[in-house]
């Protein structure tokens, strides 16, 4: 959907692990965001992007960076690993088109476990 | 506190019957509603949309309806196939938040044949 790739797919990594996830998105899109999903919960957001290297915090960004230094690629990364983030991530991104309300598109997800 | 609650984990209807998966909100700030329907192993997938100025979307075989004074809404999908079996989140956002979604815990719908 979009042109969004995430990757990996899977992982599987010890705690106090460095991780980093990638997004890729092909659309040109101004927004880009990194959601968690977990049993129990909604998805829930970590951090968004509306631009290049502008980026801020969402509900659960304990724990989390991003990154973004170019319009296509958004990073999360998980400095040290802990049980409680094992969790599916997602990534979505959003254009603008001049008005406020567009929709997100999501990508398939990454399946993280952390052991 | 949930902003957003979908109160209805799981809903069971007969193939050709109407599905009605309901959404309610507790934050005035919103202003844009969103469907999304998600299958296993796959990102949610958007389905429909309805502005704060409006009541009523419809596109296909899928109606949102949107109720402010009561902060509720509904998604109806007239008739309900086995392949709208999934599960379905609704989100909001509103004034300010650029563009960001907050989601309900979500509803899984299963249609029978």
């Amino acid at each position: 959907d979009a042109g969004i790739t995430q990757s990996p797919r899977h992982k599987v990594t010890e705690t106090g692990t460095p991780v980093t996830l990638r997004c890729h998105q092909t659309e040109n899109h101004r927004y880009m965001y990194w959601y968690r999903q977990d049993p129990g919960h909604g998805l829930r957001l970590i951090h968004y992007s509306y631009g290049v290297k502008d980026t801020d915090k969402g509900e659960v960004s304990d724990g989390y960076s991003v990154s973004r230094s170019k319009t296509e690629d958004f990073l999360l990364t998980l400095e040290s690993a802990t049980s409680s983030q094992t969790s599916v991530y997602f990534c979505a991104t959003r254009d603008v088109l001049g008005v406020r309300d567009q929709p997100q598109h999501f990508g398939d997800g990454t399946r993280l476990s952390i052991l | 506190d949930q902003q957003v609650k979908q109160n209805s984990p799981s809903l069971s209807v007969q193939e050709g019957r109407i599905s009605i998966l309901n959404c309610d909100y507790t934050n005035s700030m919103f202003d844009y509603f969103l469907w999304y329907k998600k299958y296993p192993a796959e990102g949610p997938t958007f389905l429909i949309s309805i502005s704060s100025i409006k009541d009523k979307n419809e596109d296909g075989r899928f109606t949102v309806f949107l109720n402010k004074s009561a902060k509720h809404l509904s998604l109806h999908i007239v008739p309900s196939q086995p392949g709208d079996s999934a599960v379905y989140f609704c989100a909001a956002s509103g004034r300010g938040s650029q563009g960001n979604l907050i989601f309900g815990k979500g509803t899984k719908l299963s249609v029978k044949p």
